[in-house]
C-alpha cells in the first residue's frame, strides 16, 4: 500500500521559534500533497494543497507567510510554522496523493509551543 | 449546507452486531466517495474507496453509494471494540478542483 511519513512525529518548541515538518510519500509519487490541521476533538481542517513545483494554494483564513509550504519534489513537501506562538500547537498532518486517486495520510506531527 | 455532512455521534453498537454510518454530500456531480477510520490521537487511515452506485465490500466493510440520492454508507458487520473510532467520510468535490472534502466524523463505540 501507498506509504507516507513525517517528521518528526513531536516536536516541542519555545514561542517565536520555527518549525519544519517533513511528508514524503516512500512508495509512490504524489502530484499533490495536502497539509491538515486538528485540534483536539474537533474535525480535520486542510490548511493548504501543494503541488510539486508550484506554489501552494491556501485556504480562507491560512496565513501564507506564517505556514510556508515548499513542494520541491514528488516524493517531499514541507510546511514550516514560522514564529510559532502557544495557540499553534497542534496536530499537523499531511497526506500525499497520486492523480485523482485515493488520498493517503501521514502519521501526524504533534506540535506544542511553549 | 454543509459539502459533506456526517451524524456526529457517538453511535453506540453492541459487539457482534452491525454498525452503519451514513453520509450525504451537496455536490451532484461527485465522483469519489472515501471512508477513513481515525483512532483518538492517531492520523486518518483508508478504510474504503467507492466510485460507482452499488455496495463495495471488503472483509467486514461494505460501503454502498446511491448518486441519486446523494448519499454514501460504510456498514461494519461483526463490530468489534477494535472499530471503536471516528469515520470520516470523504467525496471528491468537482466544484472545487477535485479536492478531498471530509465530514466532520462520526464517532463509532463499540460496547463488549
Amino acid at each position: 500500500g501507498a506509504v507516507v511519513s513525517q517528521h518528526p512525529s513531536w516536536v516541542i518548541c519555545k514561542s517565536g521559534t520555527s518549525v519544519k515538518i517533513e511528508c514524503r510519500s516512500l512508495d509512490f509519487q504524489a502530484t499533490t500533497m495536502f497539509w491538515y490541521r486538528q485540534f483536539p476533538k474537533q474535525s480535520l481542517m486542510l490548511m493548504a494543497t501543494s503541488n510539486e513545483g508550484s506554489k501552494a494554494t491556501y485556504e480562507q483564513g491560512v496565513e501564507k507567510d506564517k505556514f510556508l509550504i515548499n513542494h520541491a519534489s514528488l516524493t517531499l513537501s514541507t510546511l514550516t510554522v514560522t514564529s510559532a506562538h502557544p495557540e499553534d500547537s497542534s496536530f499537523y498532518i499531511c497526506s500525499a496523493r497520486a492523480g485523482d486517486n485515493e488520498q493517503f495520510f501521514g502519521p501526524g506531527t504533534r506540535l506544542t509551543v511553549l | 449546507q454543509k459539502e459533506v455532512e456526517q451524524n456526529s455521534g457517538p453511535l453506540s453498537v453492541p459487539e457482534g452486531a452491525i454498525a452503519s454510518l451514513n453520509c450525504t454530500y451537496s455536490d451532484r456531480v461527485s465522483q469519489s466517495f472515501f471512508w477513513y477510520r481515525q483512532y483518538s490521537g492517531k492520523s486518518p487511515e483508508l478504510i474504503m474507496s467507492i466510485y460507482s452506485n452499488g455496495d463495495k465490500e471488503d472483509g467486514r466493510f461494505t460501503a454502498q453509494l446511491n448518486k441519486a440520492s446523494q448519499y454514501v454508507s460504510l456498514l461494519i458487520r461483526d463490530s468489534q471494540p477494535s472499530d471503536s473510532a471516528t469515520y470520516l467520510c470523504a467525496v471528491t468535490m468537482y466544484s472545487s478542483a477535485s479536492k478531498i472534502i471530509f465530514g466532520s466524523g462520526t464517532r463509532l463505540s463499540i460496547r463488549p
